[in-house]
């Protein structure tokens, strides 16, 4: 089975752009969930979607936002870029239940300048 | 705000010896703790998890050991390797499938 896939694994941005990221489940997956991670802060929780519902919601503004396909595909978007938002990207797939490992993806590193 | 705090931030152990990371928690909802590992350039990948109603779990050189009445969990490497330097993250969710991640241990064996 493949594993999670996120695209692209590398991007530069200019402050006040916006981006969009990339992320294919595991087959048969139906949750995806997304996370930033950055040295001081560790893995902070954005959002968690499941058949195409967004499920669960961390504590990010509404510059980040994301969707689930009916494929289970998921992307998410940042709108008017900060320098703050440098991090790493990871978005991790998941059969949906409580208590059902998640698994993640290699990331997307994105750098704001 | 923090629901699970983990400690200690960095970890050097020497080879063979052994490495211990601890985490708290606050929200008595939690009822699944997983372990995750995570190497450079690489996303984290599930080491070991457990749920309260058991106190130890054992796989290999890695135990996690849980305290309900503390609301706190550890990880227990035995043996440390070279080959087990990296971040280590504790993580805790509920019914609703919310997954909150301590902020991590990295965690260095010297040969």
């Amino acid at each position: 089975k493949a594993g999670v896939t996120q695209t692209p694994r590398y991007l530069i941005k200019t402050r006040g752009q916006q981006v969009t990221l990339s992320c294919s489940p595991i087959s048969g997956h139906r949750s995806v969930s997304w996370y930033q991670q950055t040295p001081g802060q560790g893995l902070q929780f954005l959002f968690e979607y499941f058949s195409e519902t967004q499920r669960n919601k961390g504590n990010f503004p509404g510059r980040f936002s994301g969707r689930q396909f009916s494929n289970s595909r998921s992307e998410m978007n940042v709108s008017t870029l900060e320098l703050g938002d440098s991090a790493l990207y990871l978005c991790a797939s998941s059969e949906g239940r409580a208590g059902n490992t998640i698994y993640f993806g290699e990331g997307s590193w994105l750098t704001v300048v | 705000q923090q629901q699970v705090k983990q400690s200690p931030q960095s970890l050097i152990v020497q080879k063979g010896g052994i490495s211990i990371i601890n985490c708290a928690y606050e929200n008595t909802a939690f009822d699944y703790f997983p372990w995750y590992q995570q190497f450079p350039g690489k996303g984290p990948a599930l080491l070991i998890a457990i749920r309260p109603d058991v106190s130890e779990k054992k796989e290999g050189r890695f135990t996690i050991s849980f305290n309900k009445s503390a609301k706190q969990f550890s990880l227990h490497i035995m043996d440390s390797q070279p080959g087990d330097s990296a971040t280590y993250f504790c993580a805790a969710s509920g019914w609703n499938n919310d997954m909150r991640f301590g902020a991590g241990t990295r965690l260095t064996v010297k040969p």
